[in-house]
């Protein structure tokens, strides 16, 4: 099975099926995390975001989960189509810093078929 | 409601010269920022204004990056001189205060020779 935390690269899906793109987080004291979306050629767009005091918030086909303890976020795509397809970022807002400004994750790029 | 606006789109420079960015936020947005995103990475922060004033701009390269947003609205970025490893996408987000959601424009997508 996927390790908690495990950040894949790239994720392939087919249509219809549920999806599942995960992040690590780096500083335990960030109260604030976001899932963003971004195609070729366009900036990030927000999906859903969470607050460190929830484990879970749902959107229209997207659920973002928050595991504080091994610093883990997961979002969650049911019935994936082919306009899912796009590199998704998770973000998170340290509390210790000067600024608001978010620190990105990796990306993960899916790919859907159809 | 329209959204973040960035201009140009494109902009293609050799080495050494200069180049400038301008940002719309959203309408009432007090807060704005710059983000540089290079290929294949997530957006990495510049600046972050608070209306006019700078929250944040630990990560601007002062020797040649420069930003302003004199009036709390608009914002301009500028490079100066440019250097290769610049070459990247250049975001701009905006959001109502520095405890809401961020939303991005397009970006400029700069291109150093």
């Amino acid at each position: 099975g996927e390790s908690v935390g495990l950040h894949l690269p790239t994720l392939s899906v087919q249509e219809g099926d549920n999806s599942i793109i995960n992040c690590a987080y780096s500083n335990s004291a960030s109260d604030y995390f976001i899932w963003y979306k971004q195609e070729s050629g366009k900036g990030p767009q927000f999906i859903i975001d969470i607050r460190s005091n929830m484990d879970k918030r749902q959107g229209q086909r997207v659920t973002v989960l928050l595991n504080k303890t091994v610093k883990h976020l997961s979002l969650q795509i049911a019935a994936t189509q082919p306009g899912d397809s796009a590199v998704y970022f998770c973000a998170e807002s340290p509390l210790n810093q000067a600024g608001t400004a978010l620190i990105f994750g990796k990306g993960t790029t899916l790919s859907v078929s159809s | 409601e329209a959204g973040v606006a960035q201009s140009p789109r494109y902009k293609i420079i050799e080495k050494r010269q200069s180049v400038a960015f301008w940002c719309n936020p959203i309408s009432g947005h007090a807060t704005l920022y710059w983000y540089q995103q290079i290929l294949g990475q997530g957006p990495k922060l510049l600046i972050q204004f608070q209306n006019n004033g700078v929250v944040d701009d630990s990560q601007l390269p002062k020797d040649r990056f420069s930003a302003e947003r004199l009036k709390g609205v608009d914002s301009t970025l500028k490079i100066q001189p440019a250097k290769l490893e610049d070459s990247a996408v250049y975001l701009c987000a905006s959001s109502a205060s520095t405890s809401d959601t961020q939303y991005f424009g397009p970006g400029t997508r700069l291109t150093v020779l």
